[in-house]
């Protein structure tokens, strides 16, 4: 297992719809892990930090399952703006580095 | 209030040709790293810097080198560009090294022909 994969997508959404993405992890020590958003060509900007089962912000809910080592990011009620990129982010041994998953492609369409 | 600004953004090397990436924080960051992203790679770690004069490897630090002179300023240099090494190129700083507090740069589009 690669130590972070994310399905690439596409995923085409109309908008108000809900979407969910998943990302898998290969490090069972993985204590913290982070949902970065990227729009095109732009440089990522952070979205949600998960630390333990999960976390909630608005629309957006990020889940940690750790027996199963993934996390997934649900977004609910689409935006057009919410076409973007979305990378996963993990630990990368005890340090200050981190993998950085290669995202998954949102477009929410009108 | 400009956070982390990388110059140039936009660069066509010839082979063979050296260059000299800036990142510049004006946050009082102590950790500066710079990143490679390339299609369908991910984000890769080059080097980092956890404080003035202090630089380490990451996980592609083949053909760069980088420097931390001063707080606020980390340098990438390539020597010998290559082609491999036409990326988007990243730079990000933190106050704590913790990734929820990392701040990139807007980027450098790097062309090696």
């Amino acid at each position: 297992r690669k130590e972070v994969e994310q399905d690439p997508g596409p995923f085409n959404v109309p908008e108000g719809a809900t979407v969910a993405f998943n990302c898998t992890y290969s490090n069972s020590a993985s204590q913290s892990f982070f949902w970065y958003r990227q729009d095109c060509r732009k440089e990522p900007k952070l979205l949600m930090s998960v630390y333990s089962s999960g976390n909630e912000d608005g629309r957006f809910t990020a889940q940690l399952n750790r027996a199963s080592q993934y996390i997934s990011l649900l977004i609910r009620d689409s935006k057009l703006s919410d076409s973007a990129t979305y990378l996963c982010v993990v630990p990368r041994g005890t340090g200050n580095q981190f993998y950085f998953g290669t995202g998954t492609s949102l477009t929410v369409i009108p | 209030n400009a956070g982390v600004t990388q110059t140039p953004k936009f660069r066509v090397l010839k082979t063979g040709q050296s260059m000299t990436l800036l990142c510049a924080q004006d946050m009082n960051h102590e950790y500066m790293y710079w990143y490679r992203q390339d299609p369908g790679m991910g984000l890769r770690l080059i080097h980092y810097s956890v404080g003035e004069g202090t630089t380490a490897k990451g996980e592609v630090p083949d053909g760069y080198n980088v420097s931390r002179l001063k707080k606020q300023n980390f340098l990438l240099g390539l020597e010998s560009a290559a082609p491999s090494q036409t990326s988007v190129y990243f730079c990000a700083s933190s106050l704590t090294g913790a990734i929820y507090g990392y701040t990139f740069g807007s980027g450098t589009r790097l062309t090696v022909v």
